[in-house]
């Protein structure tokens, strides 16, 4: 079965500083890996996905995230945060090519906190 | 506007009484999905579905009903409510498994 982990519940970063968000997936093929967004009251949004191909991808926002296999890891980072980026991010990892289904696990999620 | 939409958006109801929450897709998509959030836990998958008249259990089935009897329609069926079941519910779609979900706006259900 697989699984993610965000080991940062909460995270506090101030406007203008780097972020990086950690996630960990459990899967025994490749897996299709995504980041949520979710604000306060509202839906997820889609950051950014990976499914093959380069390990570095760019998402919307000014996000991008790093596929490394060996480590299981699939980290957000974002160079200058801005205080709009308070949010919610979730990690959610789906079964790969020939998996079937969409059987989509996502994390606990990461709270960020910027200050101003 | 291409969107998944649920209703209703809040729903208190009270134990044991029989409740539909509804979600349409406009976008052709072939997989739709039923997740619940709850402090702490993140979103953990209730039902999700392949197709028309193809479904599956997620992680946490027990207690709720689904069915996709048209491609745009998934509707979430709780028989017999509990106040465990006290959640926010989210409704998602997408055209294959390696695009990702677009969700609904979520339907908040308390029950008492």
């Amino acid at each position: 079965a697989q699984s993610v982990t965000q080991p940062d519940i909460h995270i506090t970063v101030s406007e203008g500083a780097s972020l990086e968000l950690r996630c960990n997936y459990s899967y025994g093929a490749t897996p299709y890996l995504f980041w949520y967004v979710q604000s306060p009251g509202q839906g997820l949004q889609l950051l950014l996905k990976y499914f093959s191909g380069d390990t570095l991808v760019q998402g919307i926002k000014g996000f991008e995230a790093e596929f490394k296999r060996s480590q299981s890891s699939f980290n957000l980072r974002k160079p200058s945060v801005h205080w709009s980026d308070a949010a919610e991010y979730f990690c959610a990892v789906g079964a790969g090519r020939g998996g079937g289904g969409n059987k989509l696990t996502f994390g606990t999620g990461t709270q960020l906190k910027v200050e101003l | 506007e291409a969107q998944v939409t649920q209703n209703p958006r809040y729903l208190i109801t009270v134990t044991g009484k029989k409740l539909t929450v509804t979600c349409s897709q406009n976008m052709n998509h072939e997989y739709m999905s039923w997740y619940r959030q709850d402090p702490g836990l993140g979103l953990r998958q209730i039902y999700y579905s392949m197709n028309v008249e193809v479904t599956d259990k997620g992680d946490v089935p027990e207690g709720y009903k689904v069915s996709r009897k048209e491609k745009r329609n998934f509707p979430l069926i709780l028989e017999s409510p509990s106040p465990n079941q006290t959640s926010l519910y989210f409704c998602a779609s997408s055209f294959s498994n390696r695009d990702g979900y677009t969700f609904g706006s979520g339907t908040r259900l308390t029950v008492v």
